[in-house]
């Protein structure tokens, strides 16, 4: 399967724990995304990476966030100190550069749960 | 600030065709319209996008008004397996990296 994977699928944690997820985009798309989904919504974007560089973040990470993509393939995107508010599916999207419309690629998702 | 607007709900019978209207009535001139679906327990899948002509693929077509203030998604032969969110978004293409998902259409087909 050449699609973009998530790694976990699904995360029950307790308040207050620290989690991370990965997240491996198709190979050779320079260009890494995450999104955050809750119930009953759309997608909502939280960070882009072009290659190795986060090129932008969303207000909606707060500082319990970071995301990494250290060697521009992989990416991780941990959370420390997990609020019930957390709660929701992160979405993983990968594209490339070359072609003319940038479609986004996306991943099944991690559910994350917090307790 | 949501750039688009779409029904919440819609039903299609199996083997019809499916029209899924959208509102964008401040799009810009270098902003394109483009479709993805959400498939329950799935990420967004991409269908289909389109600047100021129609187009088509082999998953749908999307007309667009000669204003591009509005466009329809059209499903040409609704199958059980269309269902889904559908989600109309407006961006101003190669540049534009950000998805601006609002709460799509939930389309439902009926056999």
């Amino acid at each position: 399967d050449t699609g973009v994977s998530q790694n976990p699928r699904h995360k029950i944690t307790k308040r207050g724990q620290n989690v991370t997820f990965r997240c491996d985009p198709i190979s050779e798309h320079n260009r890494l995304y995450w999104y955050r989904q809750t119930l009953g919504q759309g997608p909502e974007f939280l960070t882009y990476f072009q290659n190795e560089a986060q090129l932008e973040k969303s207000r909606l990470l707060s500082d319990r966030f970071s995301a990494e993509r250290p060697k521009g393939s992989f990416s991780t995107l941990e959370i420390q100190r997990t609020e019930q508010g957390d709660s929701a599916m992160y979405l993983c999207a990968s594209s490339s550069l070359a072609g003319n419309y940038n479609e986004q690629f996306f991943g099944p998702g991690t559910r994350l749960t917090v307790l | 600030d949501a750039k688009t607007t779409q029904p919440p709900s819609m039903d299609c019978a199996e083997g019809r065709a499916a029209n899924l209207p959208c509102n964008h009535s401040t799009i810009s001139g270098n902003e394109y319209v483009y479709w993805y679906r959400q498939i329950h327990s799935q990420g967004p899948q991409y269908i289909i996008h389109g600047l100021k002509n129609n187009e088509t693929n082999e998953m749908a077509s999307l007309i667009i008004t000669e204003d591009r203030k509005s466009s329809t998604l059209i499903l040409p032969h609704a199958t059980l397996r269309d269902t889904a969110v559908y989600y109309c978004i407006v961006r101003s293409g190669f540049n534009d990296y950000k998805l601006s998902f609002g709460a799509g259409t939930t389309v439902t087909v009926r056999a």
